[in-house]
């Protein structure tokens, strides 16, 4: 079974802090993503990694940095909290779609940050 | 900008009732389509996906969803719900192979004994 793990299912920071969210899967994934999903507004790609070392961003990136040094883990790095960031964050890997895989992603159980 | 539209936000069933999640996207070209759900309390989940071939597609559960090109559209359907569908049903799409996913704004879907 494909896993991918969160560091945290729930945090609470401050304004102004520096926050980190850890992501991991087990499968081997090329690729890795980091979603924020908001009630009304599903899920919104913030950034992506294609391989190590690499990251793209993606709809909504303002705000956020991302780390992938190693192929298994990928980090999420809020450099200032602000309120405006209280989400649940998931995190996804799936193998290239054009390895025949057919670009499945697999989800982790998702980050409940609160930013007071 | 392509765009995934899901246009029940909020559906509510009795139980043995059948179900059709509508999902229109924008985009011409080759297309992967996915339903995802969400359980209550639990990560989100594959459903169904279409790549090629028949564009009817069964996934988990009893569900199917039908790819029709002409209307961009990927409507799930199941003929007889039950409690325990009850949560987000979410329609991804991934254009042109690119491995990025579009996602909808999903449906909560609640059924009701």
């Amino acid at each position: 079974d494909v896993k991918v793990t969160q560091s945290s299912r729930y945090l609470v920071k401050r304004t102004g802090e520096k926050v980190f969210l850890e992501c991991v899967q087990d499968m081997d994934h090329e690729n890795m993503f980091w979603y924020r999903q908001d009630p009304g507004l599903g899920l919104r790609l913030i950034y992506f990694s294609y391989d190590v070392k690499m990251k793209e961003k993606g709809d909504i990136p303002e705000g956020y940095s991302v780390s992938r040094e190693k192929k298994e883990r990928f980090s999420l790095i809020l450099e200032s909290a602000s309120t405006n960031q209280t989400s649940m964050y998931l995190c996804a890997s799936s193998s290239p779609t054009s390895g025949g895989a057919g670009g499945e992603q697999f989800f982790g159980p998702g980050t409940r940050l609160t930013v007071l | 900008a392509q765009s995934v539209s899901q246009h029940n936000h909020h559906v509510i069933l009795s139980e043995a009732a059948s179900l059709e999640l509508g999902c229109n996207y924008s985009y011409g070209g080759t297309v992967n389509l996915f339903w995802y759900v969400q359980y209550p309390g639990q990560h989100l989940q594959l459903l169904l996906k279409y790549f090629s071939g028949d564009p009817l597609v069964k996934g988990i559960k009893g569900f199917e969803a039908e790819f029709i090109k002409s209307k961009f559209s990927f409507n799930l359907r199941k003929p007889s719900v039950q409690w325990s569908d009850t949560a987000e049903y979410f329609c991804a799409v991934d254009i042109y192979n690119t491995d990025k996913l579009i996602f909808g704004t999903g449906t909560r879907l609640q059924v009701f004994p």
